[in-house]
């Protein structure tokens, strides 16, 4: 249990569909962060929300679109997505900034067809 | 372009061994460095956070030294073991941003016993 869970584990889209990504954390942090993995490259920053505000769009298209309702759920909204957009999709936690550690969701593996 | 580095891509090593792993960064404009260790179907959890220059941390067989002034950090393993078998990530804090992490491409080390 790591505090931080994300829904579903698994998605197939079709190129077509609206699906959107749940992640939700039980440890009270005010930070939370998608991050995305494509194969064979680094994990890499996609929207970071503090307090609900969003403080970082690290150049991410207009078809991931990330909702923050309170500082314990945060949502990616994905439409009209390519096959490159296939990845695994990881959320985070943290109390504060880099200062301190990023707790993980286990990630969801997006397939897009 | 901040880019994080990290050595070698992969290793095997004999149970019993003790390895280490380098990870490189930009020294300027640096505030933190996190290690993470990330097991196959599982999250990436957090090892070391680790900020001043001439930090030395460890946790069990595992400990970790940073240089900032020239920008590079190592992890050390001591007597590995099979359950050691993982993917070791650095990230550097990306300088601009309180919140921005930026990860390098991991080490992913096999411990056969």
């Amino acid at each position: 249990e790591t505090g931080v869970t994300q829904t579903p584990r698994h998605l197939v889209m079709g190129m077509t569909n609206k699906k959107s990504l749940k992640c939700e954390q039980h440890l009270g942090h005010n930070a939370m962060y998608w991050y995305k993995q494509s194969a064979k490259k680094p994990l890499e920053l996609m929207f970071v929300y503090n307090f609900k505000e969003q403080t970082e769009n690290n150049s991410v298209p207009s078809r991931f679109s990330p909702e923050c309702p309170n500082s314990s759920h945060l949502f990616l909204h994905l439409h009209t997505l390519q096959p490159e957009d296939s990845a695994l999709y990881l959320c985070a936690s943290s109390q504060g900034g880099v200062q301190n550690e990023a707790f993980f969701g286990q990630g969801t593996r997006l397939t897009v067809v | 372009i901040l880019n994080v580095e990290q050595s070698p891509q992969s290793l095997h090593v004999q149970e019993g061994d003790s390895t280490n792993f380098t990870c490189s960064f930009p020294s300027s404009n640096f505030y933190a460095l996190h290690w993470y260790r990330w097991e196959t179907a599982k999250s990436p959890e957090a090892l070391f956070v680790m900020t001043l220059n001439g930090d030395e941390k460890k946790k069990g067989r595992i400990s970790a030294t940073l240089n900032t002034k020239e920008g590079y950090s190592y992890l050390y393993i001591k007597g590995s073991q099979p359950e050691d078998s993982a993917t070791y990530l650095c990230a550097s804090s990306a300088g601009d941003s309180s919140y921005k992490l930026i990860f390098g491409s991991g080490t992913r080390l096999l411990v056969r016993p």
